[in-house]
């Protein structure tokens, strides 16, 4: 089945630890997408990118790197930089007017 | 500026119908949807209209565009348990979506 999968459903970090959520779509989408979600606000853009091998910043890009290599696969790092990282981290792939989500990712800091 | 604006609550009785508003800022929108939130879980398509539409009919959904006032609406007719859960209304401009702009999302309790 086509779809899109984020993994793992729920990480853990330390404080100071870099961590990458996976991204994957079978959709032969070219534009992918991550956003972060807090309770009560909307989602918020963190990077996203039109074609393999480029990527654009979002609105909230500080403190996370994502790379663009296959077209199937969009990798989020969240760095030791970004202060705040617990939060939902959705990834999305889009065709012409449609946007698809993954199940997401629950990043916690212990 | 872009900016979507949904009220954060709305309590229905099982049966009775659900309308949840959405008012955007940008006139430009050339698409506006809802998604559907279940608990822990990603968003999921529910229905789209089109900005040169004033409304669109999918089984129990019925969205309803005002563009002079930039309000949009759902409403779900004979809302059942399993409709309880957070609904958000997007804009779209442009054709690669790098403007998909959300709402705070409009959480749905729907009582017995």
């Amino acid at each position: 089945d086509g779809g899109i999968t984020q993994s793992p459903k729920y990480l853990f970090r330390k404080e100071g630890q870099n961590v990458t959520l996976s991204c994957e779509q079978n959709l032969n989408h070219d534009a992918m997408y991550w956003y972060r979600q807090d309770p009560g606000q909307g989602l918020r853009l963190i990077y996203y990118s039109q074609i393999v091998n480029d990527f654009q910043k979002g609105d909230i890009a500080e403190g996370y790197s994502v790379s663009r290599e296959k077209k199937e696969s969009f990798p989020l790092t969240v760095t030791s930089a970004q202060k705040n990282p617990t939060a939902f981290y959705l990834c999305a792939s889009r065709s012409g007017t449609e946007a698809f989500f993954g199940q997401g990712t629950r990043l916690t800091v212990v | 500026g872009e900016d979507v604006e949904q009220s954060l609550f709305l309590s229905v009785r099982e049966g009775d119908s659900s309308v949840i508003n959405c008012t955007y800022t940008d006139s430009s929108s050339t698409y506006l949807y809802w998604y559907k939130q279940e608990p822990g879980a990603g968003l999921q398509l529910l229905t789209y209209i089109f900005s040169n539409m004033d409304m669109k009919q999918d089984q129990r959904l019925t969205v309803l565009l005002n563009k002079k006032d930039k309000h949009l609406s759902l409403r779900i007719a004979d809302t059942q348990t399993g409709d309880s859960a957070i609904y958000f209304c997007a804009e779209s401009m442009g054709n690669y979506g790098q403007n998909f702009v959300f709402g705070p999302g409009t959480r749905l309790s729907v009582l017995p």
